[in-house]
């Protein structure tokens, strides 16, 4: 079976801090795709990076970072100096497809960001 | 483009009742997919369409659920005789393909709350 696991139910920072965000997932399948989402007050869900199982490079695109651990079965993403506007619920999630068809989310991660 | 667009952004309904959602996805895009999202949870898939055929059903899509998409543009999401069970966020998504990667794209979605 698939499963994704946010461990950090809600996070709460402070301006200019770091953050990370973990995800640990489980799957039997050679070939996947990891994915992040954030998912702001409004609801709509913004597509922020996917990863193949082969491809194991840490990637930067400005403030986030995005570290995969094949061995720990990890994906974590990291946001430096957070600002409010990252302010939204993150969710990780999983698919044996390179397609979009059934991604398997995780139940997400709340992050505040106060000033 | 307007992005993925839904309506309506609220729907409240009596139990017993029948409620239908419509979905406008990216007008290229020939890919749509319908996920369903409750408070605290990740989404999960539902169902989707590769124009006008439906490919794929989450065991989750019981039989008063039905989706369509008649022309391969639009879709609609009708809830027969809705449960309070039934009450979440439906989340519409298209994709294209780029470079043989699929990118989702969502919609805000429609909060539905069966009283």
């Amino acid at each position: 079976a698939q499963k994704v696991t946010q461990a950090q139910t809600e996070i709460s920072v402070v301006e200019k801090e770091d953050v990370t965000l973990d995800c640990v997932y489980e799957t039997r399948d050679t070939t996947y795709y990891l994915f992040w989402y954030k998912q702001p007050p409004s609801g709509e869900l913004v597509f922020l990076i996917r990863r193949n199982s082969f491809d194991e490079q840490n990637e930067i695109s400005g403030r986030y970072s995005w570290n995969f651990q094949k061995s720990t079965s990890s994906f974590n993403f990291t946001i430096t100096a957070s600002q409010v506007v990252d302010s939204a619920v993150y969710f990780c999630a999983l698919t044996p497809n390179q397609a979009g068809t059934a991604l398997i989310f995780g139940k997400g991660t709340t992050l505040s960001v106060s000033s | 483009d307007t992005g993925v667009s839904q309506d309506p952004r609220h729907k409240i309904t009596k139990r017993g009742q029948n409620v239908t959602f419509r979905c406008d996805p990216i007008s290229e895009h020939n890919r749509l997919y319908w996920y369903r999202q409750t408070l605290g949870q990740g989404p999960e898939f539902l169902t989707y369409f590769q124009n006008e055929a439906q490919l794929e059903k989450s065991r989750l899509l019981s039989d008063r659920f039905s989706a369509e998409r008649p022309k391969g543009s639009f879709s609609t999401l009708e809830i027969q005789r809705t449960e309070q069970g039934d009450s979440a966020m439906y989340l519409c998504a298209s994709s294209s393909l780029w470079g043989g990667n699929e990118k989702l794209f969502f919609g805000s979605g429609t909060q539905l709350s069966v009283l």
